[in-house]
């Protein structure tokens, strides 16, 4: 069973559109994020979640929102989508806020044309 | 925050040992060293972590300096699957939470 799944894992849209990706884990960690890899490689988280409730927001524009259902699922969903947001957005949980390792999701691609 | 410096690149033969280096000289007494990796098309992967003492696991080893201003994973035998990104991070834990800040990170290429 995969650990942490995504979904899609392609997404391609226009600009200015609305899309959400979706994110899961089945590890019954208490700690979710979501990190931005962008065409550099570089990848920087975005929001981290513990327990539905959000912990850190990294300057990330408030056209992202994370909506976290359950500690199990936390949804990224992203408004009026520019060229500027295409990447891999990767989710991944761990153990607590303050646990050594935290696992990845397979990441979803994103292009917005 | 903390910061790391790692090469951009490395090479190695199969079948042998792979030292990677990471600086890391303004980490902070509470900072633990994180090794992540990331294979191609794939989300980053846990490889091991330690604060003073060297530690070993099934993957990898890390061995840390004295001063700790500096670390190098070994791997003790290269496989063509262990060609990827390694990322050496300095994990800052504070009321924030549990942040790992990815570098550039070394890019080990493994040949037959």
């Amino acid at each position: 069973d995969t650990a942490v799944s995504q979904t899609p894992k392609y997404l391609v849209t226009q600009m200015g559109n609305d899309k959400s990706i979706k994110c899961e884990q089945n590890l019954g960690h208490d700690t979710m994020y979501w990190y931005k890899q962008d065409s550099k490689k570089f990848l920087k988280i975005m929001f981290s979640y513990n327990n539905k409730e959000l912990i850190i927001n990294e300057t990330v524009p408030n056209r992202f929102s994370p909506k976290s259902p359950d500690k199990a699922h936390l949804n990224l969903h992203i408004n009026s989508l520019e060229l500027g947001d295409s990447a891999v957005y990767f989710c991944a949980s761990s153990p607590q806020t303050g646990g050594a390792t935290q696992y990845f999701g397979p990441g979803t691609r994103l292009t917005v044309l | 925050d903390a910061k790391t410096t790692q090469p951009n690149s490395m090479e190695s033969n199969e079948e042998e040992p792979v030292h990677l280096p990471c600086n890391h000289s303004t980490i902070s007494g509470t900072d633990y060293i994180h090794w992540y990796r990331q294979l191609p098309s794939q989300g980053p992967e846990y490889v091991i972590h330690g604060l003073t003492s060297n530690v070993n696991n099934r993957m990898a080893s890390l061995a840390i300096a004295e001063d700790r201003k500096s670390s190098t994973l070994i791997l003790h035998r290269a496989t063509l699957r262990d060609a990827a990104v390694y990322y050496c991070i300095l994990r800052v834990l504070n009321n924030a939470g549990n942040m790992l800040t990815f570098g550039g990170g070394t890019r080990l290429m493994v040949k037959p």
